[in-house]
């Protein structure tokens, strides 16, 4: 079993401050992470899959990074918007693609 | 744009029923994957297939749940008897061997 951890477990932001969360896993034979934005009442949407060491992944104000060698991603919002407000889960996967989900950050951004 | 689709969306039933929920992938995807969303530990992995096979059911309940594809379109989730317990969102993905799983909507269980 993947132990993959996520901190803080929930934030709560102003519109306009940006935002930082982290994703923890081990770091023997890795593969791939992957991020994901979890709305309420809706199903995971894929944000960012990295593979390399160093890969860095911009999707508008969303970014991420990723350290293989200490086992660390780091998911960040640019000036944080009420529609930023969800879950945002990360995943180690093997190479059978079986995903090892951490429990999330829950982000909740006040107008 | 294609989609993973659940049916039904919502279901409601007594408990010892039997409950059937269906899944279709993405078409040309070869894994499928049927995840529960709990309070308690988030996003549950119960079973994923390969090319049909079954790869992993080390996360179900043998003695009342079971997995199956059969075929590359349809993948179904079954418990029989079902259980107050079971009531939670159940969600199956489907990818295109070792990529990102795209999530179809889930389907709300809820047993009385």
């Amino acid at each position: 079993i993947l132990n993959v951890e996520q901190s803080p477990q929930s934030l709560h932001v102003q519109e306009g401050d940006s935002t930082n969360f982290t994703c923890s896993f081990p770091s023997s034979n890795f593969y791939a992470l992957h991020w994901y934005r979890w709305e309420t009442a809706k199903s995971p949407e894929a944000l960012f899959v990295m593979t390399l060491n160093g890969d860095e992944k911009k999707k508008g104000r969303i970014s991420a990074t990723l350290n293989t060698k200490e086992g660390y991603s780091y998911l960040y919002i640019k000036g944080s918007q009420p529609e930023d407000s969800a879950t945002y889960l990360c995943a180690r996967g093997d190479n059978f693609n079986k995903f090892y989900f951490g429990s999330g950050t829950k982000l909740n951004v006040k107008p | 744009d294609a989609r993973v689709t659940q049916t039904p969306r919502d279901k409601v039933t007594e408990m010892g029923q039997e409950v059937t929920m269906r899944c279709q992938p993405i078409l040309g995807h070869n894994t499928v994957f049927w995840y529960r969303q709990t309070m308690m530990q988030g996003l549950e992995l119960l079973a994923y297939f390969r090319n049909r096979a079954p790869l992993d059911d080390s996360g179900m309940p043998k003695d009342r749940f079971s997995a199956e594809m059969p075929d590359a379109t349809l993948a179904t989730l079954k418990i029989q008897p079902s259980e107050p317990r079971d009531s939670a969102v159940y969600f199956c993905a489907s990818g295109p061997g070792s990529e990102t799983q795209y999530f179809g909507p889930g389907t709300r269980l809820l047993v009385l």
